[in-house]
């Protein structure tokens, strides 16, 4: 089946304890993408990578970071988590956009994270 | 980042009458819109895309889209309870981003 996964699914932590929220997709999919969804702020994107090696920052990158030395895998660090990071988390993944025309991101299941 | 507006507040309908959401956006440039569904504690998942201008229809659903008043519509015909879920309207940025709008939630009551 394709899909996007994430791990963990729930997750309540302490401030400053490091986690890492693990993403991987079987679709061979180049593009992958983190949200994280607030009540009230909606969507809105954290990192993004385009391919393998290259990410980037997307509109609320600060206490983030994100690594893709595979293809499948992109997963989500956060270093020091501070309450104002918890947040619903959704991973997703499309082909790649260079064609010009948009491709379905496919999301993940959602991982909530809480940090006390 | 490009802004995507939805500011109507929760939609009731009874069953079987039209749901009709709204959606305006700022970048007089954007080209491609879309509209998501989101269960309540579910992943959002793609129900209609649209890029010229017009109507495009997709079973019980049209999406409307009017480039020069930058606004995109979702209709929603014969609502069923099962459509009853909160849709987020969304425009393409560059590489493939997507910026959403904070969504609108709709209750279709039987």
């Amino acid at each position: 089946e394709a899909q996007v996964t994430q791990n963990p699914r729930y997750l309540i932590t302490v401030t400053g304890k490091k986690l890492t929220v693990t993403c991987s997709q079987n679709m061979n999919h180049e593009y992958m993408s983190w949200y994280r969804q607030d009540p009230g702020l909606g969507l809105r994107q954290i990192y993004y990578s385009m391919n393998v090696e290259v990410t980037d920052k997307g509109d609320v990158p600060e206490g983030y970071k994100v690594s893709r030395k595979e293809k499948r895998n992109f997963p989500l660090i956060l270093e020091s988590p501070s309450p104002n990071q918890t947040s619903l988390y959704f991973c997703a993944s499309s082909l790649s956009p260079t064609s010009g025309t948009y491709n379905e991101q496919f999301f993940g299941p959602g991982t909530r994270l809480t940090v006390l | 980042q490009k802004e995507v507006e939805q500011n109507s507040g929760p939609l009731s309908v009874p069953e079987g009458a039209i749901a009709s959401l709204n959606c305006t956006y700022s970048d007089r440039g954007s080209q491609s819109f879309f509209w998501y569904r989101q269960y309540s504690g579910k992943s959002p998942e793609l129900i209609m895309s649209i890029y010229s201008n017009g109507d495009k229809e997709d079973g019980r659903f049209t999406a409307q889209l009017n480039k020069a008043s930058q606004y995109v519509s979702l209709l929603i015909r014969d609502s069923q309870p099962s459509d009853s879920a909160t849709y987020l309207c969304a425009l393409r940025e560059g590489n493939n981003r997507l910026a959403f709008g904070k969504g609108n939630q709709v209750v279709v009551i039987p």
